[in-house]
């Protein structure tokens, strides 16, 4: 059954640095997803993408967050200038269509900032 | 703007005894509603869903949820739970552009 799969499954990281999430998502999906969990909270929409740009983004995802799909199967999650409460798991996900279809997730990738 | 509730944080229950989470939303339009499961250290799994149609729906692992419009609930039921549905439950609701907003989860407890 294809999967979204994400890379590291867990990345520690100095405070202030950079950081990239990785995803390859299921293969005929054009639409991709960033969701971060911070421990204990709700899951949170990050940013939505589509046609190599971004479609929608939340509040939380300002000029330190980048997305990129720099090849036909990749797509990342940059945090240019990481913080303490970065600290969460970052969650990629795909579907389909925009709307009207189920969005299949990752494993995450648990990021600690220290 | 979509919001999911999830009044009930944590459920005990007993092994082969019923299980029914709590959803509501607040939506303008005609909701596309999901259930996801989180196992500890895991990702999301779909349960269920429901787009339109049929306002009681099967999912995977014995699950389903029915629809109710006029309560603006997706409760979600398992007649006879397993130790292995001990997981964190979440509800969502989907707009246009797939974009889902999630409610706050409810973490089911198993007692054998």
């Amino acid at each position: 059954e294809p999967e979204v799969t994400q890379t590291p499954s867990h990345q520690v990281t100095q405070m202030g640095q950079e950081v990239i999430l990785r995803c390859v998502p299921i293969s005929n999906h054009l639409y991709f997803y960033w969701y971060r969990q911070i421990l204990g909270q709700k899951v949170e929409f990050l940013v939505s993408f589509y046609n190599n740009e971004i479609s929608e983004k939340s509040e939380i995802f300002d000029d330190q967050f980048s997305v990129e799909r720099p090849d036909g199967s990749n797509f990342t999650l940059k945090i240019r200038s990481t913080k303490l409460e970065d600290s969460a798991m970052y969650f990629c996900a795909s579907s389909s269509q925009g709307s009207g279809t189920e969005a299949f997730f990752g494993q995450g990738t648990r990021l600690t900032v220290v | 703007a979509q919001s999911v509730t999830q009044p009930d944080i944590h459920i005990t229950v007993s092994e082969g005894a019923s299980l029914e989470l709590r959803c509501n939303y607040s939506y303008g339009a005609t909701p596309y509603l999901f259930w996801y499961v989180q196992s500890p250290g895991q990702g999301l799994q779909l349960l269920l869903k429901y787009f339109s149609g049929d306002t009681l729906v099967q999912g995977i692992k014995g699950f389903e949820a029915e629809f109710k419009r006029s309560q603006s609930s997706f409760n979600l039921r398992k007649p006879s739970v397993h130790w292995s549905d001990a997981a964190e439950y979440f509800c969502a609701v989907g707009a246009a552009g797939n974009k889902l907003t999630f409610g706050g989860g409810t973490r089911v407890l198993v007692k054998p």
